[in-house]
C-alpha cells in the first residue's frame, strides 16, 4: 500500500521545538518529502530526504527517517509564528515518480 | 520566484453541471498534475500529463473527468457532471522533469463546492 499518515494538528509555544511525525506503509519508498502550506498559498516543498539517509539537517529543519519503522519526522528548531503552516508528509516509491500525500498537519505556533 | 496560477480561487456549482478549472503552470515546466484535497482528508493524485496526453492516472480520474492544455500556457480540468463528493480543494502542480526527487511546484489550489 502507499498510505501516509499523520496527526492532524499540533500546537506548540513560540521557541520551543516543533516534531511533526508521519508514518507510512509502503517499503520500497525512495524519497521522502515535506511539503509546507500557508495560507492561502500552495503547498511548497520544504526539505526531503533520501532513503539510504537517517538524518538530514537544514538550519532550524532536520528530518528523521527510521526506514526499519518506516517512520518520518520533521523537526523544527525555535518555532516562529511564521511557521504555522499545514505540513505535508509525502514519499515518492520506486514503482512510480509520483509523490503521495498525508493529510497534513496543522502547526499552530502560540506566544 | 515563477508561480503556478490556478483561477477561480472559489468556483460554486450545481450537482450535475459542467466545470472547469484552470491553471496556468511554470512556462518552461513540461510535466503537470492534478491533485485534489477533500476537507479533512488526505490530498489524492488525480492525474498527471506530459506531451499532450494523460501519462498516468489513479481510480478517482474516472469518465467524469478530463484534462486539457489547449495553448501553450493553460491546463485545464474539466468535471463533466459534478456529484457532491466532488467539492474539494484542487490542486494544479507542475516540473520542469519526472523522475526521483523532482520538485512540484503547486499553485494555490481552487476551492470547489458543490451543491
Amino acid at each position: 500500500g502507499e498510505d501516509v499518515e499523520q496527526s492532524l494538528f499540533l500546537s506548540v509555544r513560540e521557541g520551543d521545538s516543533s516534531v511533526i511525525n508521519c508514518t507510512y506503509t509502503d517499503s520500497s519508498s525512495t524519497y521522502l518529502y515535506w511539503y509546507k502550506q500557508e495560507p492561502g498559498a500552495g503547498l511548497q516543498l520544504l526539505t526531503y530526504i533520501f532513503s539510504n539517509m537517517d538524518m538530514k539537517q537544514d538550519q532550524r529543519l532536520t528530518v528523521l527517517l527510521n526506514k526499519k519503522d518506516k517512520h518520518l519526522s520533521l523537526r523544527i528548531a525555535d518555532t516562529q509564528t511564521g511557521d504555522s503552516a499545514i505540513y505535508f508528509c509525502a514519499h515518492q516509491s520506486g514503482g512510480s515518480y509520483i509523490p503521495t500525500f498525508g493529510r497534513g498537519t496543522s502547526l499552530i505556533v502560540h506566544p | 520566484e515563477p508561480e503556478v496560477t490556478q483561477t477561480p480561487s472559489h468556483q460554486v456549482t450545481q450537482m450535475g453541471q459542467e466545470v472547469i478549472l484552470r491553471c496556468v503552470p511554470i512556462s518552461n515546466h513540461l510535466y503537470f498534475y492534478w491533485y485534489r484535497q477533500i476537507l479533512g482528508q488526505k490530498v489524492e493524485f488525480l492525474v498527471s500529463f506530459y506531451n499532450n496526453e494523460i501519462s498516468e492516472k489513479s481510480e478517482i480520474f474516472d469518465d467524469q473527468f478530463s484534462v486539457e492544455r489547449p495553448d501553450g500556457s493553460n491546463f485545464t480540468l474539466k468535471i463533466r457532471s459534478t456529484k457532491l463528493e466532488d467539492s474539494a480543494m484542487y490542486f494544479c502542480a507542475s516540473t520542469d522533469g519526472t523522475g526521483a526527487n523532482e520538485k512540484l511546484f503547486f499553485g494555490s489550489g481552487t476551492q470547489l463546492s458543490v451543491l
